[in-house]
């Protein structure tokens, strides 16, 4: 199974600022129909999940565009510009490519200091 | 609106048999992902199974042996059935929907199912 690490494991964030969420999986995500399937999911406390983040980049519909992602093979990454009181929650990383199965890391906690 | 609604039993003794199913209202798909993904209480994200617009499959390969995911097309709703379900299957589900027909891709997800097996 590929293994996703994130870091950190927990982000305390001034509001306001932005928030860096790192994920590195332990083989290449790349396709061999040449997609990268990479894909970050929010929770906010006490609710389901929702994915944000398609393909490495590509928002999913309604997603503010305060949140992008960026990287390439084995290195990922989602911003948040502008951190918000509602963006509190747990970030998860997830991965598509190489299946079965599909992997998801440890999530990050995002915090408000 | 499109919605989710996910319904099923919530206890069980060890060896039964998890049922759920998820519907979509408001919303029918011609291109989607419907996925099956559990979380133990207070723990992370586990991917269960997938099943395509073209009828494929996939699982966990954890599961697979106790897994089956299906799809009723004319009710708009999506089954999952676990079999021999012990203690660590103690956990949320949780349906979800990527629809892929147009850019950007959508994503739906049910409320959830807190499922705790126990003698």
């Amino acid at each position: 199974d590929i293994v996703m690490t994130q870091t950190p494991l927990s982000s305390p964030v001034t509001l306001g600022q932005p928030a860096s969420i790192s994920c590195r999986s332990s083989q290449s995500l790349v396709h061999s129909d040449g997609n990268t399937y990479l894909s970050w999911l929010q929770q906010r406390p006490g609710q389901p999940p929702r994915f944000l983040i398609y393909k490495i980049s590509n928002r999913f519909s309604g997603v503010p565009d305060r949140f992008s992602g960026s990287g390439a093979g084995t290195d990922f990454t989602l911003k948040i510009s502008r951190v918000e009181a509602e963006d509190v929650g747990v970030y998860y990383c997830m991965q598509a490519t190489q299946f079965p199965p599909y992997t998801f890391g440890q999530g990050t906690k995002l915090e408000i200091k | 609106q499109v919605q989710l609604q996910q319904w099923g039993a919530g206890l069980l003794k060890p060896s039964e048999t998890l049922s759920l199913t998820c519907a979509v209202y408001g919303g029918s798909f011609s291109g989607y992902y419907w996925n099956w993904i559990r979380q133990p209480p207070g723990k992370g994200l586990e991917w269960i199974a997938e099943i395509n617009h073209s009828g494929s499959t996939k699982y966990n390969p954890s599961l697979k042996s106790r897994v089956t995911i299906s799809v009723d097309t004319s009710k708009n709703q999506v089954a999952l059935k676990l079999g021999s379900v012990t203690a660590t299957d103690t956990a949320i589900y949780y349906c979800a929907i990527v629809v892929v027909t147009a850019t950007p891709w959508d994503e739906y997800w049910g409320q959830g199912t807190l499922v705790t097996v126990s003698s």
